[in-house]
C-alpha cells in the first residue's frame, strides 16, 4: 500500500459526458502529479500539482482539467469525454517539487467510456 | 524533451534463468533514473532509482547501473521467480526541480515454473 487512494476504482460512462476522479496523496506529501495509462499511448504525464499551485503540464487535453484543494488532496475533471479517453488514470505524489524523489502511485482510477 | 527507449515485450523466461531489460534514454538535463513495475491489476510501485552516474540501484534481487557515457539504465536480475512477472517501466526524470517522470512503453516479462 503506498499511502496515495484514488476513487473511485472503475467508473463507466458514455461519450459526452463529464467525470471527476479523486486522489488524495500520502500523508505530508505536497505534490500530486496525474498520469494516463493506454494501450495505444501508454503512460503519459498529464499534470503535476505543487501545494495547490500547477507546476508543470504534460499532455493534456484542453477537455481535461485538474486542481489541488487547501487539503493537498486532487481531482482530475475530464468534460465531453470521447472513446479515445477510455484509460486508467493514476495519482501519485511525493514531499517536494518532485526532482530526484520517488513518486508513489495510487492503484487507479479505470475509465471506460461507452 | 526526455524520451527512453525500452525493450519490447512480452519476455518470456523460466524460473532461475537470467534476466536483463533493456533502456536508454535521452535528456536534456541530468535526470535520475527509476524503474517501476506494474503487478496484475496494480499501480506502478518503485523498484530501485539511481541518483547520478555510476550508481547502482538495487531491490529484491534487481540492479541497474546509471551509466552516462552511453545514457543507459539496463535492468538486471540473475535469477527470475515466477512472483516476478510483470510489467516493468524504465522512467527518468526531468532532471530539474521538477519532477514529471517520462515512461517507456513497459515491458511484460511472465515467468514459468
Amino acid at each position: 500500500d503506498s499511502g496515495v487512494t484514488q476513487t473511485p476504482k472503475h467508473l463507466i460512462t458514455a461519450t459526452g459526458q463529464r467525470v471527476t476522479l479523486r486522489c488524495s496523496p500520502r500523508s505530508g506529501d505536497l505534490s500530486v502529479y496525474w498520469y494516463q495509462q493506454s494501450l495505444d499511448q501508454g503512460l503519459q504525464f498529464l499534470i503535476q500539482y505543487y501545494n495547490g499551485e500547477e507546476r508543470a503540464k504534460g499532455n493534456i487535453l484542453e477537455r481535461f482539467s485538474a486542481q489541488q484543494f487547501p487539503d493537498l488532496h486532487s481531482e482530475l475533471n475530464l468534460s465531453s469525454l470521447e472513446l479515445g479517453d477510455s484509460a486508467l488514470y493514476f495519482c501519485a505524489s511525493n514531499q517536494g517539487e518532485g526532482g530526484r524523489e520517488t513518486q508513489y502511485f495510487g492503484p487507479g482510477t479505470r475509465l471506460l467510456v461507452l | 524533451g526526455n524520451s527512453v527507449t525500452q525493450m519490447e515485450g512480452p519476455v518470456t523466461l523460466s524460473e532461475e534463468a537470467f534476466l536483463t531489460i533493456n533502456c536508454t534514454y535521452t535528456a536534456t538535463g541530468y535526470p535520475s533514473l527509476f524503474w517501476y513495475v506494474q503487478y496484475p491489476g496494480e499501480g506502478l510501485q518503485l523498484l530501485l532509482k539511481a541518483t547520478k552516474a555510476d550508481d547502482k540501484g538495487s531491490n529484491k534481487g534487481f540492479e541497474a547501473t546509471y551509466r552516462k557515457e552511453t545514457t543507459s539504465f539496463h535492468l538486471e536480475k540473475g535469477s527470475v521467480q515466477v512472483s516476478d512477472s510483470a510489467v516493468y517501466f524504465c522512467a527518468p526524470d526531468r532532471g530539474s526541480t521538477l519532477g514529471r517522470l517520462y515512461f517507456g512503453r513497459g515491458t511484460q516479462l511472465t515467468v514459468w515454473p
